[in-house]
């Protein structure tokens, strides 16, 4: 059974702030993992995407990696600014059988930076 | 191109009654997932359907829970006789494939409370 630890929980950070965000899976033979934020009340939104075969993605502030062997995910947030405050999902996809395609997901780590 | 839609965003129910919530995929998506997110707790897999079949319904509570996914129309996840215990946000997701390389997208949720 696949399971997703987010560490830390929470994180309060000063705007400006460069931080990393972790996870980490028990199962390697994942498909790919997605990175989301959500905000209160929201829903999700997807910020990256990693496939198996890749080692990181970016997208503006965000870069995100992946040890697939290790069986963990950074998410690297640089020059934090209070618009970033939101809780922060990981989700691994894997192959759950018979043509199926599941998302585990981590219990998320709750972002706060500070003007 | 509209995102996933879902509706209705909050419903209450009081014990006993029944909940219909639907989601419109992504335009062009036929692979649609519906979570469920407990307070504090992270997202749980429920059920995923392509047009008229359902596929993986591992995550679906046996009783009370229904998902359809019809060849015209939303999808719609159904749950008769609400009890307290099913107050939740629920999630629909759509995807356009399950290529390593597709990105699931989410909806803003619906807000289920049950009095």
């Amino acid at each position: 059974k696949q399971e997703v630890t987010q560490i830390p929980a929470a994180l309060s950070v000063p705007e400006g702030e460069n931080l990393v965000l972790n996870c980490s899976f028990t199962d390697s033979a994942i498909y790919n993992l997605q990175w989301f934020r959500q905000d209160p009340g929201k829903g999700l939104t997807s910020l990256l995407l990693i496939q198996s075969s890749q080692r990181e993605q970016t997208s503006g502030r965000l870069n995100a990696s992946l040890d697939k062997s290790s069986g963990r995910s950074t998410l690297y947030i640089a020059a934090s600014q209070p618009g970033d405050s939101a809780t922060f999902l990981c989700a691994v996809k894997r192959y759950s059988g018979a043509g199926s395609y599941q998302l585990t997901f981590g219990k998320g780590t709750k972002l706060s930076v500070i003007p | 191109n509209a995102g996933v839609m879902q509706n209705p965003r909050h419903l209450v129910r009081r014990r006993g009654q029944e909940a219909r919530l639907r989601c419109s995929p992504m335009k062009g998506h036929s692979h649609v997932y519906w979570y469920r997110q407990l307070p504090e707790e992270g997202l749980k897999f429920m059920v995923y359907l392509q047009k008229e079949n359902i596929i993986d319904e591992s995550g679906m509570p046996k009783e009370r829970f229904s998902a359809e996914f019809p060849k015209e129309g939303p999808s719609i996840l159904r749950i008769q006789q609400v009890v307290r215990g099913d107050s939740a946000a629920y999630f629909c997701a759509s995807s356009p494939g399950t290529a390593p390389g597709n990105t699931i997208y989410f909806g803003e949720g619906s807000w289920l409370t049950v009095v």
